[in-house]
């Protein structure tokens, strides 16, 4: 079964919509971590932002947040104002404490077009 | 700081031959992993180290071996290259393993004829 779920596989949208990315994960450690990762068109890996499984509080940075529950086991990551910049594919990782292993998702390719 | 590298960017082999992927990090980091990267399916674990001298299997481990002799390098030899091995490659380290953040090396992508 899949550790973590990314349902959609591709989304487009025009400059300056709001658009969010969904995640959905699946364990039964009671400590885990939560990740989100761009993959811009370069290739490269940049890590977002990581969570425990013990803080639930939205996070804010600039464009991004993200919304953590614990009740639906999601994830979801949010762009306000997209930018064509934005344009990536976002993955969602899961780590588990207890098993040293890190699951991704099959990932998000958001185009964002001018 | 390089942070981690991975060489070589780019390769080719044909079917059967083998080769090694090398990976280093100068982060002192103890946690070290290799992801293979296929259309569609994301990043998906081959093989890790929680340190040197340990390693252990990922999701999908067959075809592939490593070792870890020392903190910086951990290699990714693959035995006899088929086809179904064609995909980008990334290694990863972070400081520990479980809720780190981990760095990505900038891939290679192999090619299997």
């Amino acid at each position: 079964a899949q550790k973590v779920t990314q349902a959609q596989t591709e989304i487009s949208v025009v400059e300056k919509e709001d658009v969010t990315l969904d995640c959905v994960y699946e364990t039964r450690d009671t400590t885990y971590y939560l990740f989100w990762y761009k993959q811009p068109p370069s290739g490269e890996l940049v890590f977002l932002i990581r969570r425990n499984s013990f803080d639930e509080q939205n996070e804010i940075s600039g464009r991004y947040s993200w919304n953590f529950q614990k009740s639906t086991s999601s994830f979801n990551f949010t762009i306000t104002a997209s930018q064509v910049v934005d344009s990536a594919v976002y993955f969602c990782a899961l780590s588990e404490v207890n098993f040293n292993k890190f699951y991704f998702g099959s990932g998000t390719k958001l185009n964002v077009k001018p | 700081n390089a942070g981690v590298t991975q060489t070589p960017k780019f390769q080719v082999l044909k079917t059967g031959q083998s080769m090694t992927l090398q990976c280093a990090q100068d982060m002192n980091h103890e946690y070290m992993s290799w992801y293979r990267q296929d259309p569609g399916m994301g990043l998906r674990l081959i093989h890790y180290s929680v340190g040197a001298g340990i390693t252990d299997q990922g999701e999908v481990p067959n075809g592939y071996n490593v070792s870890r002799s020392t903190t910086e390098d951990f290699p990714l030899r693959l035995l006899s290259a088929a086809p179904s091995q064609t995909s980008v490659y990334f290694c990863a380290s972070s400081r520990l393993a479980g809720g780190y953040e981990q760095f990505f090396g900038p891939g290679t992508r192999l090619t299997v004829l």
